[in-house]
């Protein structure tokens, strides 16, 4: 099956420092990826959709100088906390879409990466 | 607007028992729909999909959902509950279009008591 990978799996870093986390789709060329964010309890909140050689298009509502997405490769999207505060802390989700010949398209999600700001 | 509601915020089930979490969506025309699992501290994982074609889909780790246009529902059914389903399940809808991007209900927590 379709895999997708991040890393790390777990950050802690001091306030005002940047932090940079990758996805890759480890079997498949995804040409969009979509970066989520998660609280606890609380469902996935879509941040933005990368495109492969395109720039990210953000959510309303989500900084996108400070939630800087790069989508170099067909197998590799990175987010770059900038800045980060102890807001920032959470759950940080990656997906990447992987169509269906035909019909379809499924979205994988890596592990996520759990980000802590001090 | 497109929406998904799932209604139960907890459902605990004894082990063996069957387990029924609803979900239903507001949409444009008729999304592609389905439901992901999540474990603790861990990401999604795709149970079944539906896209076409069959309204019972069968998916893995013995899931199955019915797609019932009529209600807008796409509720996710397992007979035989094992301790090892207690999770996080999510139902999502999608465009039937290059859009790929899932609208994500607020999530249906499992608990498996013994």
């Amino acid at each position: 099956g379709a895999v997708v990978s991040q890393h790390p799996s777990w950050v802690i870093c001091k306030s005002g420092t940047s932090v940079k986390i990758e996805c890759r789709s480890l079997d498949f060329q995804a040409t969009t990826m979509f970066w989520y964010r998660q609280f606890p309890k609380q469902s996935l909140m879509l941040m933005a959709t990368s495109n492969e050689g395109s720039k990210a298009t953000y959510e309303q509502g989500v900084e996108k100088d400070k939630f800087l997405i790069n989508h170099a490769s067909l197998t590799l999207s990175t987010l770059t906390v900038t800045s980060a505060h102890p807001e920032d802390s959470s759950f940080y989700i990656c997906s990447a879409a992987h169509t269906r010949r035909g019909i379809g398209y499924e979205q994988y999600f890596g592990p996520g990466t759990r980000l802590t700001v001090t | 607007a497109q929406s998904v509601t799932q209604p139960d915020i907890h459902i605990t089930v004894s082990e063996g028992a069957s387990l029924e979490l609803r979900c239903n969506y507001s949409y444009g025309a008729t999304p592609y729909l389905f439901w992901y699992v999540q474990s603790p501290g861990q990401g999604l994982q795709l149970l079944l999909k539906y896209f076409s074609g069959d309204t019972l889909v069968q998916g893995i780790k013995g899931f199955e959902a019915e797609f019932k246009r009529s209600q807008s529902s796409f509720n996710l059914r397992k007979p035989s509950v094992h301790w090892s389903d207690a999770a996080e399940y999510f139902c999502a809808v999608g465009p039937r279009s290059n859009d790929y991007k899932l609208s994500f209900g607020a999530g249906t927590t499992v608990t498996v008591r013994a």
